[in-house]
């Protein structure tokens, strides 16, 4: 059972590159989320999406752009790295607009230098 | 502002002492409060929902409980696998988003 997988696991980036990171879901999920988490803040949403094809900002959008062209996939964009942007990046998916709880994937640790 | 403040932030416990985990919200309304759990390096992994005051939930050594404004998570004897955050999260009516707590770090001493 993969659920939510998330790629890549690790990745070092310079200040300035870009790079996209990769959400799939295989449980046919509706809503997907992207959120970061970092040291005392807990986590914080950046993007979600409602459906294929639908996206918006959620706390924190900054910096990142998201496309949802697939229903499995939602992918996070940085289209120019900050120090900032150094963190544990989330994914979620949630079945739909019911009270189902959100499934998380394992996590992007990025590093941007 | 929904608001979600989880305390303590961290505890040490030795095998078999039970405590309980607090977690308050301020919501404007509450269509369900969630418990998870993170373990290093992983993301979070659900426990529970809860929907209204005076509802509970066991899974195992935990209990989730509810009231109006605050939750619990209480641990009963636990064991050094139930070492882990665990996380608290609301989410309001009319909307489709989470609001998170900062997390309970708990570790569990053989």
């Amino acid at each position: 059972n993969a659920g939510v997988t998330q790629t890549p696991k690790f990745r070092v980036l310079k200040t300035g590159q870009s790079m996209t990171l990769l959400c799939a879901q295989d449980m046919n999920h509706e809503y997907m989320y992207w959120y970061r988490q970092d040291p005392g803040m807990g986590l914080r949403l950046i993007h979600y999406s409602v459906g294929e094809g639908t996206t918006a900002k959620g706390e924190v959008p900054d910096g990142y752009n998201v496309s949802r062209l697939k229903k499995q996939n939602f992918l996070l964009g940085l289209e120019s790295a900050a120090p900032s942007q150094t963190s544990v990046y989330f994914c979620a998916s949630r079945r739909d607009s019911s009270n189902q709880p959100q499934h998380f994937g394992d996590g992007t640790r990025l590093s941007i230098l | 502002e929904d608001q979600v403040t989880q305390s303590p932030e961290a505890l040490r416990l030795q095998e078999g002492e039970s405590s309980s985990l607090n977690c308050s919200y301020t919501v404007s309304g509450l269509r369900g409060l969630f418990w998870y759990r993170q373990d290093p390096g992983k993301g979070p992994e659900f426990l529970f929902t809860l929907y209204s005051a005076g509802e509970e939930k066991e899974k195992e050594r935990l209990k989730a409980t509810l009231t109006k404004k605050e939750s619990f998570l209480h641990i009963t004897a636990p064991k050094p696998e139930d070492s882990a955050t665990y996380l608290c999260a609301v989410r309001p009516y009319g909307n489709n988003r989470l609001a998170f707590g900062k997390g309970n770090q708990v570790v569990v001493i053989p």
